[in-house]
């Protein structure tokens, strides 16, 4: 039983366009969500959270959404560099106790 | 500043054999988690520790596995004996007390043959 659910395995984009990257989750007991990005033999980097009582948070050239009637949230590279490409993983949980439920990843390729 | 340190990097061992993970976590960091992904798979959390005690240890697949936390510092996964069904890369993350947002080692990777 998946809780968090990023259907896109994979997603390529051109270099200084944007990227968005899909989340759902089905736990409505979810409050906090986070977007890590990973390189590969390396583990999992923070890259950006939002809290529930949020829709929006900003950091940079990156941007979470959060729609919580719909159960979704989007991250937003934007613009997307090459030094972007990694798996990129949205992970979830209840309050900030950091017992996250982590979604399969995506892996974005930025091309030049 | 270290980050979070795992040896072995990758570690390769006969079904029913035992091995120990090590994770050394940020310095100052009361704070310990062990997840797990194995191929394929989502990473999934295995348990928490909060200094020497087990906070949650609810994601430990069974009694296999045997975590502990030594004085509050450095961490060990123990699985005993392992199945081929253990395979994965088991990351170790930290994070300070009262805030902060989580750290992950690169993990390590077990493969059981």
């Amino acid at each position: 039983d998946q809780q968090v659910k990023q259907n896109s395995p994979s997603l390529s984009v051109q270099e200084g366009r944007i990227s968005i990257l899909n989340c759902d989750y089905t736990n409505s007991m979810f409050d906090y969500f986070l977007w890590y990005k990973k390189y590969p033999a390396e583990g999992p980097t923070f890259l950006i959270s939002i809290s529930s009582i949020k829709d929006k948070n900003e950091d940079g050239r990156f941007t979470v959404f959060l729609n919580k009637s719909a159960k979704h949230l989007s991250l937003h590279i934007v613009p997307s560099q090459p030094g972007d490409s990694a798996v990129y993983f949205c992970a979830a949980s209840t309050g900030s106790n950091y017992k996250l439920t982590f979604g399969k990843g995506t892996l974005l390729t930025v091309n030049p | 500043e270290a980050g979070v340190t795992q040896f072995p990097s990758h570690s390769v061992i006969e079904k029913g054999q035992t091995v120990t993970l090590r994770c050394d976590p940020i310095s100052g960091h009361d704070n310990l988690y062990w997840y797990r992904r194995v191929m394929g798979k989502e990473i999934k959390f295995l348990l928490h520790f909060v200094k020497e005690s087990k906070q949650d240890e609810s994601g430990m697949p069974n009694n296999r596995f045997l975590a502990e936390r030594t004085g509050g510092t450095y961490s060990t996964l123990k699985v005993q004996p392992a199945e081929l069904e253990d395979s994965g890369v088991y990351f170790c993350a930290s994070r300070p007390r009262i805030t902060g947002e989580l750290f992950f080692g690169e993990g390590s990777r077990l493969t059981v043959l």
